[in-house]
């Protein structure tokens, strides 16, 4: 059964900084990873797709990355900002209709 | 708006209630997906429609009916629902099979409170 973990739950970090968010994943027979962007009490924002063949995508400040055969992909946030304060989820796409999501990074950045 | 609108935003419903979630989707896909978000939880898949066609029930309480009636619209109806139904229903839109690799869109969601 696949099950994907993210790490850090939680992240506070002052603005201006780079960081980095975890994704790891049990299985790694998956077709495509996808990073999203939850703002409180509000639906999700597809923000990167990595398709099992790519290593990364790049999109503005954000950058992905995928290791499958470790299981494991990062989103990177350069000179983070406060508006990128939101929840980050991860979900992978294993054969099937159905991605399975990790539980999400609530990232805070403080001006 | 990511062209998935979902109505309405907020439903607070008796226990004995009948209601119906609505969505729908501009952005000319084929597939339309219900996930359940609830408290501190990941998302989890309800129900996925392709080309109207149900293709996955998740083991979903017989509480919670879709239907599909076309590519751009679904529905949640629900009835007798408990209070741990309770959460944040998000539907979801795709193109199966297409170039973009499947990408998920979102609507904003109905956050349901059962009293």
């Amino acid at each position: 059964k696949q099950e994907v973990t993210q790490i850090p739950a939680a992240l506070s970090v002052p603005e201006g900084e780079n960081l980095v968010l975890n994704c790891s994943f049990t299985d790694s027979a998956i077709y495509n990873l996808q990073w999203f962007r939850q703002d409180p009490g509000k639906g999700l924002t597809s923000l990167l797709l990595i398709q099992s063949s790519q290593r990364e995508q790049t999109s503005g400040r954000l950058n992905a990355s995928l290791d499958k055969s470790s299981g494991r992909s990062t989103l990177y946030i350069a000179a983070s900002q406060p508006g990128d304060s939101a929840t980050y989820l991860c979900a992978v796409r294993p054969a099937g209709n159905k991605l399975v999501f990790g539980a999400g990074t609530i990232l805070r950045v403080k001006s | 708006e990511t062209g998935v609108t979902q109505t309405p935003r907020h439903l607070v419903m008796g226990m004995t209630n009948k209601k119906s979630l609505k969505c729908e989707q501009h952005l000319g896909h084929n597939a339309m997906y219900w996930y359940k978000q609830s408290a501190k939880k990941p998302l989890e898949l309800m129900f996925v429609y392709s080309l109207e066609e149900r293709v996955e029930n998740n083991s979903v309480p017989s509480r919670f009916s879709p239907e599909c009636p076309n590519s751009s619209h679904l529905f949640l109806h629900l009835h007798t629902l408990q209070p741990e139904d309770s959460a944040l229903y998000l539907c979801a839109s795709s193109q199966m099979g297409g170039r973009s690799g499947e990408k998920l869109f979102f609507g904003s969601g109905t956050q349901l409170s059962v009293l």
